[in-house]
């Protein structure tokens, strides 16, 4: 089945400089690859996501690379805020497929350092 | 995420109660997911329903159980035979791939 791996585990930045998680699939039929930032205590939220026949996606300070051959995604933060700090999770799904459920990196801790 | 409901908050109970966590969503999704979170962990997968009267289990659904009665509802119980239900525990549905969260329930047994 599909495995994600998300690095790295944390993260620390200086307000304004940029952030970049990285994660891997291991299953070549995965399709759909969305991001979630989860603030302390609250639910996680879907951030921005990318289906396969796409490379890149932006969304104003939120972009999301994917790599189909080397099976990784990644996603990007520019101009890095206080507010940005958060646990933030990527995921795979071959949509479509008969195994339907998201399959989820184990998460990365930003934190932007005023 | 506005429409999906979980209740409530925060919820107590002694060792060796079942306990039912409630989760309702009115944005006509079909597929709904009940998700286990523990802290500074991952999200790991309970049970999931891809339709009504239908459901299967996740990965850790060993001391769980659900229903799936109602398209909006997917009601999620918590057994005595779960040997450590104190967690965060998080609804979710989905709609063409994109899955969005309720508001979570932490779940506290002592």
């Amino acid at each position: 089945g599909e495995n994600v791996e998300q690095h790295p585990s944390t993260l620390s930045v200086q307000e304004g400089d940029s952030a970049v998680i990285k994660c891997t699939y291991s299953d070549s039929a995965s399709n759909y690859f969305p991001w979630y930032k989860q603030e302390l205590g609250k639910r996680p939220q879907l951030i921005i996501d990318i289906r396969s026949n796409v490379g890149e996606k932006k969304d104003q300070r939120i972009a999301v690379t994917l790599n189909k051959t080397a099976k990784h995604f990644s996603l990007h933060i520019t101009e890095t805020q206080p507010e940005d700090s958060a646990v933030y999770f990527c995921a795979a799904l071959n949509y479509g497929g008969s195994q339907g459920n998201l399959i989820f990196g184990k998460g990365t801790k930003l934190s932007v350092k005023p | 995420d506005g429409g999906i409901t979980q209740s409530p908050k925060y919820l107590f109970r002694k060792e060796g109660q079942n306990v039912t966590l409630s989760c309702e969503q009115n944005l006509n999704h079909d597929a709904m997911y009940w998700y286990r979170q523990d802290p500074g962990q991952g999200l790991r997968l309970i049970y999931y329903s891809q339709i009504v009267n239908d459901f299967q289990k996740g990965d850790i659904a060993e001391g769980y159980s659900v229903s799936r009665e109602k398209k909006e509802s997917f009601p999620l119980t918590v057994t005595s035979a779960q040997k450590n239900p104190t967690a965060f525990y998080l609804c979710a549905s989905s709609i063409q791939s994109r899955q969005y969260f309720g508001p979570g329930t932490r779940l506290t047994v002592t």
